[in-house]
């Protein structure tokens, strides 16, 4: 057990530039969350999934942001035409349903739009 | 909208120190969570509390829930600077048991 993996830790980019983030969870977790910190603040919600089914998106995620789960295992989180807005810490985290439920939270990818 | 709210924003101690940070709510929430999140790492689960009036300790570290489950404490005995990192408290959306609000973060330094 490795634990969750993001990649990449780091991104820069442009203005109207494209980015997508991957998220490899433990292998055993059927749900996947991604959430966005910003300096200072606290993580906050953006989606889920159990298994390949996205159960919830929050308001924060506009048309620009999409999100899969392919084969219920990785996932990855698309940003298209990225604004200085975007920067932030982007966050995975995984857990295995039940009753006291655990998330395990990822390194983050940290994105810098130019 | 649930909110969390957690005093003081930026806490700067010296070694073997005490402190208390705070998280409170006007929502009740049915368990919360305490992390810890260190510079360019993910948070880190450290305790979850779930009925009111609640103890917990994690060696140096003795979290409470308050009876009316609408905050929660975390006091830290003889601090050390492994101690340093911003502590968050979370806690499930009434909306969606499945999600978590996290408060607005306490930043902690212990210097030698």
């Amino acid at each position: 057990d490795t634990g969750v993996s993001q990649n990449p830790r780091h991104k820069i980019t442009k203005r109207g530039q494209n980015v997508t983030f991957r998220c490899d969870p433990i292998s055993e977790h059927n749900r996947l969350y991604w959430y966005r910190q910003t300096l200072g603040q606290g993580p906050e919600f953006l989606t889920y999934f159990q298994n390949e089914a996205q159960l919830e998106k929050s308001r924060l995620l506009s048309d620009r942001f999409s999100a899969e789960r392919p084969k219920g295992s990785f996932s990855t989180l698309e940003i298209q035409r990225t604004e200085q807005g975007d920067s932030a810490m982007y966050l995975c985290a995984s857990s295995l349903l039940g009753l006291r439920e655990k998330l395990f939270f990822g390194s983050g990818t940290q994105l810098s739009v130019l | 909208t649930q909110l969390l709210e957690q005093s003081p924003q930026f806490l700067s101690i010296q070694e073997g120190e005490n402190l208390t940070v705070y998280c409170n709510s006007s929502s009740v929430f049915s368990s919360l969570q305490w992390y810890r999140q260190e510079p360019g790492e993910g948070p880190v689960l450290l305790v979850t509390v779930v009925t009111g009036g609640e103890v917990k300790k994690l060696k140096r570290l003795t979290f409470q829930f308050g009876d009316a489950r609408k905050d929660s404490s975390l006091h830290i005995t003889a601090a050390q600077p492994g101690d340093t990192g911003l502590y968050l408290c979370a806690g499930p959306n009434t909306g969606t048991a499945s999600k978590l609000t996290f408060g607005t973060g306490t930043r902690l330094q212990v210097t030698l």
